[in-house]
């Protein structure tokens, strides 16, 4: 079974501009979490799409928002980009139970760095 | 809100010597927790999940456990190896049990 896919791995933006980042979950998982990384927050969670509709939120400015697709494929898109967004933005998918319990697979992740 | 804390940010060990990470928590008590390692320029990979009726749980050379009074889980690797060099993440739910919270992690060092 292929894992999670994300592309590009990197990419680097100045600021104001937007970027969207995109997810393939592993074959038959329906849910998609996205999360952010850097040194000085560790992984913080972004959002849960499941079925194309956002379930789950965390605590993140407007400005970063998802979608996700009918075949599971989910973006992830920043706007306004300031210099604090630079960071690694991975993406995780697992089957859908209704807690966040059973394990989560990570794709390799986009290091996004705004100049 | 939930607070992770993973005690050492970095652990330097001899190959073949016992590693021993921990992981603190506060707030409410989770029914769950979860252990990740993750590799330079990688996305973390399941580990290990115990549950909080589980005071340990064992996979291969790996071991954790759960006091849920002191609001602690350890996580040890026995007859560690240069491979097992990487960054252990521990992740519990928030309070609604609709997202992951990670700790910032440990880098493990393992020196033959």
């Amino acid at each position: 079974k292929a894992g999670v896919t994300q592309t590009p791995r990197y990419l680097i933006k100045t600021r104001g501009q937007q970027v969207t980042l995109s997810c393939s979950p592993i074959s038959g998982h329906r849910s998609v979490s996205w999360y952010q990384q850097t040194p000085g927050q560790g992984l913080q969670f972004l959002f849960e799409y499941f079925s194309e509709t956002q379930r789950n939120k965390g605590n993140f400015p407007g400005r970063f928002s998802g979608r996700q697709f009918s075949n599971s494929r989910s973006e992830m898109n920043v706007s306004t980009l300031e210099l604090g967004d630079s960071a690694l933005y991975l993406c995780a998918s697992r089957l859908p139970t209704a807690g966040v319990d059973n394990e989560q697979f990570f794709g390799p992740g986009t290091r996004l760095t705004v100049l | 809100s939930q607070k992770i804390e993973q005690n050492s940010e970095a652990l330097n060990i001899q190959e073949g010597k016992t590693a021993t990470l921990t992981c603190n928590y506060t707030n409410y008590s989770p029914a769950y927790l979860q252990w990740y390692r993750q590799d330079p320029g990688r996305g973390p990979v399941f580990l290990l999940l115990i549950r909080e009726n589980e005071k340990e749980k064992r996979k291969e050379r790996l071991k954790v456990t759960f006091d849920t009074t002191l609001k602690q889980s350890l996580f040890h690797i026995t007859a560690s190896q240069p491979a097992d060099s990487a960054t252990y993440l521990c992740a519990l739910p928030n309070q609604a049990g609709t997202a992951l919270i990670f700790g910032k992690g440990t880098t493990l060092s393992v020196s033959s």
